[in-house]
């Protein structure tokens, strides 16, 4: 199990370029999450996902744009780059249960900058 | 609302000595409480976890957190620091409500000395 794989690592974009982070997990799960994490500051949620078909806003969705056509791929699209979008992006899954979901799973991370 | 905050940002410790890391948290409900670790350029490694069952959790790499709701803490400790233990430290609570996202605290750096 590679667990869940976020590419790139590392990027620098330009103002008002866009670009897609990729994350895939390999688990089954049904549910994925996307997260920026500020200097300082613990994890916001941008986007999340329920299943392949059906995701929602999070906390900071603005500027952003998720699809989810498989169960395993989540990719967080960014349109017109801004400063303000600097930031290091986590990809999480977790498991349904009852309720709602288990312990979530992070990917390593990919660190954005925009210039 | 639910909340969660770290009350140190940072926590320097020499190697062999114990580790406190206090995290405080808000909540109408029941909830659900994570510590996880984050080392440098790395993902978020799950600790442990609490979700209404025996209020001493035990977690990894000797790790161990206590839930107090009287005094609505789950202070996370270890009674011996190793070098590796050096990392950010975050404490999540689940709301139990709806969607059930995971709040996060802003984070605690563990510094540990030889």
């Amino acid at each position: 199990n590679a667990g869940v794989t976020q590419t790139p690592k590392f990027r620098i974009l330009k103002i008002g370029q866009s670009m897609t982070l990729q994350c895939t997990q390999d688990m089954n799960h049904n549910y994925m999450y996307w997260y920026r994490q500020d200097p300082g500051m613990g994890l916001k949620l941008i986007y999340y996902s329920v299943g392949a078909g059906i995701t929602d806003k999070g906390e900071v969705p603005n500027g952003y744009n998720v699809s989810r056509s498989t169960t395993e791929d989540f990719p967080l699209r960014l349109e017109l780059a801004a400063p303000s979008q600097t930031s290091v992006y986590f990809c999480a899954s977790g498991r349904r249960r009852d309720g709602g979901t288990d312990t979530q799973y992070f990917g390593p991370g990919t660190r954005l900058t925009v210039l | 609302a639910q909340s969660v905050t770290q009350l140190d940002s940072h926590v320097s410790v020499s190697e062999g000595t114990p580790v406190l890391l206090r995290c405080n948290y808000s909540s109408s409900y029941s909830p659900s409480l994570f510590w996880y670790v984050q080392h440098p350029n790395k993902g978020l490694q799950l600790l442990l976890k609490y979700t209404s069952a025996a209020t001493l959790v035990k977690g990894i790499n000797g790790f161990e957190a206590e839930f107090k709701k009287s005094e609505t803490s789950f202070h996370l400790t270890k009674p011996s620091a190793h070098m590796s233990d050096a990392a950010e430290y975050f404490c999540v609570v689940r709301m139990n409500t709806g969607f059930q996202k995971l709040v996060f605290g802003t984070g605690t750096r563990l510094l540990v000395s030889p």
